[in-house]
């Protein structure tokens, strides 16, 4: 079956442009979730949403980073005024109910971000 | 302190070999452990959750000790394949990964 997908694959833009950066989850899966990832790191938490909902922003790095998500289905992260420390692969994992971490996260192939 | 660390590695074993990565956690509410298996360039796949009593997946074999507040993975048999970065990750109401721990098996 359609696991997680994310687009664009990759995304190079320059200092100071805004970014849209999209996931659609698996069918069905209500709760999505977005992490950040820089190179030789781990993930840092971003954001997730139970449904359309956000209940927890708390890794939202900076006013500049905002996310949305319509229909209980995809899910747009939007960065704007990129600065060259965004530059790190945006992944997007989904699960099936609750956003409590306890459930299996599937994730997508993300979206290597480079900011010149 | 970090929530959940790692020993980076590498860690560099030949075939066949045995090996093992222990990933602590800092939170004793932690509820749920996971470790996750990351080809290069690739997004994290999960390997195997990890149960209070300890679980087997072939030559995979996940522990939990809530006591020290760590969990471990040992790999039996190393295969070439298994040349990844392993990442473990913790449910504090959210999933906290650790940085991961390169593994290279070599022939």
């Amino acid at each position: 079956g359609a696991g997680v997908s994310q687009s664009p694959s990759n995304k190079v833009t320059e200092k100071g442009k805004d970014v849209e950066l999209r996931c659609d989850p698996i069918s069905g899966h209500t709760a999505l979730y977005w992490y950040r990832q820089s190179l030789g790191q781990g993930l840092e938490f971003l954001i997730y949403f139970q449904g359309n909902s956000a209940p927890d922003k708390s890794g939202l790095p900076s006013d500049r980073f905002s996310a949305e998500r319509t229909g209980g289905s995809v899910s747009t992260l939007t960065i704007q005024r990129t600065q060259q420390e965004d530059s790190a692969v945006y992944l997007c994992a989904s699960s099936l109910q609750s956003g409590t971490g306890q459930e299996t996260q599937y994730f997508g192939p993300g979206t290597r971000l480079l900011v010149l | 302190r970090k929530e959940v660390e790692q020993d980076p590695g590498p860690f560099n074993v030949p075939e066949g070999a045995t090996v093992a990565f222990n990933c602590t956690y800092s939170n004793s509410a932690s509820q749920s452990f996971f470790w996750y298996r990351q080809d290069c360039r690739k997004e994290p796949k999960l390997l195997m959750s990890v149960y209070s009593s300890g679980n087997e997946d072939g030559r995979f074999t996940a522990q939990l000790n809530r006591a020290s507040q760590y969990i471990s993975l040992l790999i039996r048999d190393s295969k070439l394949s298994d040349s990844a970065t392993y990442l473990c990750a913790v449910n504090i109401n959210k999933l906290v990964f650790g940085a991961g721990t390169i593994l290279r098996v070599k022939s």
